[in-house]
């Protein structure tokens, strides 16, 4: 069983639309979660990270966290071309030393 | 923001030989540094954890022999490819973080190394 799990995609959605990605984790007590963003060919960068049962905002950006059912989602308002990205969803173990990333949902934003 | 240097970006490399490359954590101290390979198309996948002062710790299928990593100082981290392969053609990125940080301190990731063996 992956420690993190994705839907790889690809998720299509017309520009302005929300998207919505998804994670599921095995971990139980994992402790911190975090979206990353990889444009093809280079290193992930950090959206948002969450912690706590619920909603957090940021921008464009919602990250919801419910660790009852071990799932992490993350919604994109107003969609853009420019977010046409791979996002990652990542894990921070108990012991705060392992990490590890889902494979990956691959979002395309249509104009 | 953490900054973390990667160095090099590219390497070409013949087949049997060895190619080192750095990690550096430029304005905090790393105390945990990790080590991901990305083939085309696929996710991220650890191949191992170092902490500052310690041996690194491999994930399962790792050779450790093979990907020989070095962690001797809080801003610097290594990962030597030894007698590279085809085979070992890949994206290489290293993570690091200051695990004595709260447990939202984030993981500052590298720009990565794209290594190819000829």
């Amino acid at each position: 069983q992956k420690e993190v799990e994705q839907n790889s995609g690809p998720l299509s959605v017309p520009e302005g639309a929300i998207a919505s990605l998804n994670c599921t984790y095995s971990d139980r007590g994992s402790q911190s979660f975090f979206w990353y963003r990889q444009y093809s060919g280079k290193s992930p960068e950090l959206i948002m990270f969450i912690y706590s049962n619920g909603d957090k905002e940021d921008g464009r950006f919602t990250a919801q966290l419910n660790k009852a059912s071990q799932y992490v989602s993350l919604l994109i308002r107003d969609s853009q071309p420019s977010d046409s990205a791979t996002y990652l969803c990542a894990v921070r173990a108990y012991n705060f030393n392992k990490f590890y990333f889902g494979s990956g949902t691959k979002l395309n934003v249509k104009p | 923001g953490a900054v973390v240097s990667q160095h090099p970006s590219w390497v070409i490399c013949k087949s049997g030989t060895s190619v080192k490359i750095e990690c550096r954590s430029l304005d905090f101290q790393a105390t945990t540094m990790f080590w991901y390979r990305q083939f085309p198309k696929q996710s991220l996948m650890l191949m191992a954890t170092s902490n500052e002062g310690s041996k690194a710790t491999y994930e399962q299928g790792v050779e450790k022999d093979k990907f020989l990593i070095n962690h001797a100082s809080l801003t610097l981290s290594t990962l030597t490819v030894t007698s590279a392969h085809p085979e070992d053609s890949s994206f290489y990125i290293c993570s690091a973080t200051d695990g004595r940080k709260s447990r939202n301190y984030g993981y500052t990731f590298g720009s990565g190394t794209r290594l190819t063996v000829v």
